[in-house]
């Protein structure tokens, strides 16, 4: 069964800062992996996809990469703002369903000014 | 475009009271989706309709079930409400086939059962 691993829990850093969140997942025959943001009282909202051929996609000053032979995943943050305070979830998406997103549990961001 | 909506935001329930989740969304897509987020865990999927007049069971069915009234609206409904289905619940849309990732997630209702 698929797992999906986020570390660390919650981050706090200062402005400025260069920040990566991490995800781990335990089987490697996914199709794609997502990086949504979510905000209080709000849905999620989809960052970044990686498709399983793909190493990394960019936007902005979000950058996420792919390794899937060692089942993990970064999301790198450039230049963190007090904006970017959120819980980021990544999910991933397994072959045989292109529906069933498997969510970890979400690193929970605070961008001190 | 209000993409997905959902009512009520917020709700308490006695044990053992229904009530019934709704959702709706204008993206014309074929395939909604019901999760529920619990504290120190990812989104878990409940029930999800592909497309109109389907529904299948997800990860964590019991204790509720659906209705796909039309192409737009997709209710969840929990017949006597217990504390452990406490949670956040999100609703989400997608297109229908291989590009059902794509989910579009509405703002989600916070229920307590007590």
């Amino acid at each position: 069964k698929q797992e999906v691993t986020q570390i660390p829990a919650a981050l706090s850093v200062p402005e400025g800062e260069n920040l990566v969140l991490n995800c781990s997942f335990t089987d490697s025959a996914i199709y794609n992996l997502q990086w949504f943001r979510q905000d209080p009282g709000k849905g999620l909202t989809s960052l970044l996809l990686i498709q399983s051929s793909q190493r990394e996609q960019t936007s902005g000053r979000l950058n996420a990469s792919l390794d899937k032979s060692s089942g993990r995943s970064t999301l790198y943050i450039a230049a963190s703002q007090p904006g970017d305070s959120a819980t980021y979830l990544c999910a991933v998406n397994e072959m045989d369903s292109s529906y069933k997103l498997i969510f970890g549990s979400g690193t929970r961001l605070l961008v001190r000014p | 475009n209000a993409g997905v909506t959902q009512t009520p935001k917020f709700q308490v329930l006695k044990t053992g009271q229904s009530m019934t989740l709704q959702c709706a969304q204008d993206m014309n897509h074929n395939s909604m989706y019901w999760y529920r987020q619990d504290p120190g865990m990812g989104l878990r999927l409940i029930y999800y309709s592909a497309s109109e007049g389907t529904t299948d069971k997800g990860e964590v069915p019991n204790g509720y079930n659906v209705s796909r009234l039309n192409k737009r609206e997709f209710s969840l409904r929990l017949e006597s409400a217990a504390p452990s289905q406490t949670s956040v619940y999100f609703c989400a849309s997608s297109p229908l086939g291989d590009r059902a990732y794509e989910q579009y997630f509405g703002p989600g209702t916070r229920l307590t059962v007590t």
